[in-house]
């Protein structure tokens, strides 16, 4: 499968703990964004990465959030001490680097906060 | 503020006819508009783009319009089937200039294609 992967597609977390999302971009794709999702709302962006670098982080909350991509292995997105508010669908898209606009999307992670 | 806008939920279409769906943006930054189709529990599916400098890009069934001086892009799928039946967002990208490439999405458009 040549497209992108994310991991796990569900994940319940009880409040206070931590939340580890993964995303593997598709085949010779260097550019991951990460989205999310809540109900009944459109995707909002987070942030976008190149291999060992941040290039734009403009939304992403500024605290408990963090991602990464690194030299090897997939992006992670990571929640610390997670709560009810962060209960949503995250979807990490890679995109190549000639048509950089056009991004694909992984099916996604839905994460539940008890 | 919300820089995508469409404006309809949903839309609902006899099975054959043309779906029109509908999307405004503000950002006079965007130059590269996407629309993606979303089927429930899946991530979204690139359907089809245009840039700033065209009007009109077709790909098989679908078409997507673009009017710069209103703001405002279209999606045609004609004709339409029932497998057409999903969530339509409506996206825009910044001038590259910005060295991001955030998508900006507007909240979807629900269309039910009727047998």
């Amino acid at each position: 499968n040549a497209g992108v992967m994310q991991n796990p597609r569900h994940l319940v977390r009880r409040r206070g703990q931590e939340a580890r999302l993964r995303c593997s971009p598709m085949k010779g794709h260097s550019h991951v964004y990460w989205y999310r999702q809540l109900p009944e709302e459109g995707l909002k962006f987070m942030v976008y990465l190149q291999k060992e670098n941040i290039i734009d982080e403009s939304g992403m909350p500024k605290e408990r959030f963090s991602a990464e991509f690194p030299k090897e292995g997939p992006s992670i997105l990571r929640i610390q001490q997670v709560v009810r508010g962060d209960s949503a669908a995250y979807f990490c898209a890679s995109s190549g680097q000639i048509q950089k606009n056009i991004q694909y999307f992984g099916a996604g992670t839905r994460l539940s906060v008890l | 503020d919300q820089q995508v806008k469409q404006n309809s939920p949903s839309l609902s279409v006899q099975e054959g006819r043309i779906s029109i769906l509908n999307c405004d943006y503000t950002n006079s930054m965007f130059d590269y508009f996407l629309w993606y189709k979303k089927y429930p529990a899946e991530g979204p599916t690139f359907l089809i783009s245009i840039s700033s400098i065209k009007d009109k890009n077709e790909d098989g069934r679908f078409t997507v319009f673009l009017n710069k001086s209103a703001k405002h892009l279209s999606l045609h799928i004609v004709p339409s089937q029932p497998g057409d039946s999903a969530v339509y967002f409506c996206a825009a990208n910044p001038n590259s200039g910005a060295g991001s490439y955030q998508l900006t999405f507007g909240k979807g458009t629900k269309l039910s294609v009727i047998p």
